[in-house]
């Protein structure tokens, strides 16, 4: 079955600190994983999406994520947060053609002064 | 701007009343999605449409219903069947042939049941 873990409901950094948001996923063909964030009462933003090619993607907003194949680990980072960073995060697995995308739970990011 | 239109962005229902949320998008894209949306739950597939009049159930159809008559429009109805309706409704649209197949989501409808 395909399923996405993300297993950090919430983590609290402090604004210049590095960030790093775990995924793991299961997923039976190759795998295509994106990073959404929503802020509160918002919709999904794309940051960033790996198909094929270099195992490290760069997205907007300073984001980038690195996929492991051997590890079915896609963790998404930040070197340094920015307060403005603050939301929810979701970890996605889908496959090319058609995207049914099975989302993770999320991970609430908090940024403390 | 080409997008996702959701409306209305809240809504309102009383018990054994149906309700339509919309969802327009101007991307051209063949596809389109509902997910319903609850606290630590993530997102859940309600029911996709990958063409015109035709339209598959998701992970948690029950008590909901669709319709697919243009290309750009996609309306979700909440029945009264759905026990728990209260939920924040996401409507998405990709292109699944495209270069570029990710999903693009629309702000979303806080539906409440009072």
């Amino acid at each position: 079955a395909q399923s996405v873990t993300q297993p950090d409901i919430h983590i609290t950094v402090s604004e210049g600190a590095s960030l790093e948001l775990r995924c793991n996923y299961s997923y039976g063909a190759t795998p295509y994983l994106f990073w959404y964030v929503q802020s509160p009462g918002q919709g999904l933003q794309l940051l960033l999406k790996y198909f094929s090619g270099d195992t490290l993607v760069q997205g907007i907003k300073g984001f980038e994520a690195e996929f492991k194949r051997s590890q079915s680990s896609f963790n998404l980072r930040k070197p340094s947060v920015h307060w403005s960073d603050a939301a929810e995060y979701f970890c996605a697995v889908g496959a090319r053609g058609f995207q049914k995308l099975v989302f993770g739970t999320g991970t609430r990011l908090l940024v403390s002064p | 701007d080409g997008g996702i239109t959701q409306s209305p962005k809240y809504l309102f229902r009383k018990e054994g009343q149906n309700v339509t949320l919309s969802c327009e998008q101007n991307l051209n894209h063949d596809a389109m999605y509902w997910y319903r949306q609850d606290p630590g739950q993530g997102l859940r597939l309600i029911y996709y449409s990958q063409i015109v009049n035709d339209f598959q159930k998701g992970d948690i159809a029950e008590g909901y219903s669709v319709s697919r008559e243009k290309k750009e429009s996609f309306p979700l109805t909440v029945t009264s069947a759905q026990k728990n309706p209260t939920a924040f409704y996401l409507c998405a649209s990709s292109n699944p042939q495209g270069a570029n197949t990710e999903a693009f989501f629309g702000q979303g409808t806080r539906l409440t049941v009072v």
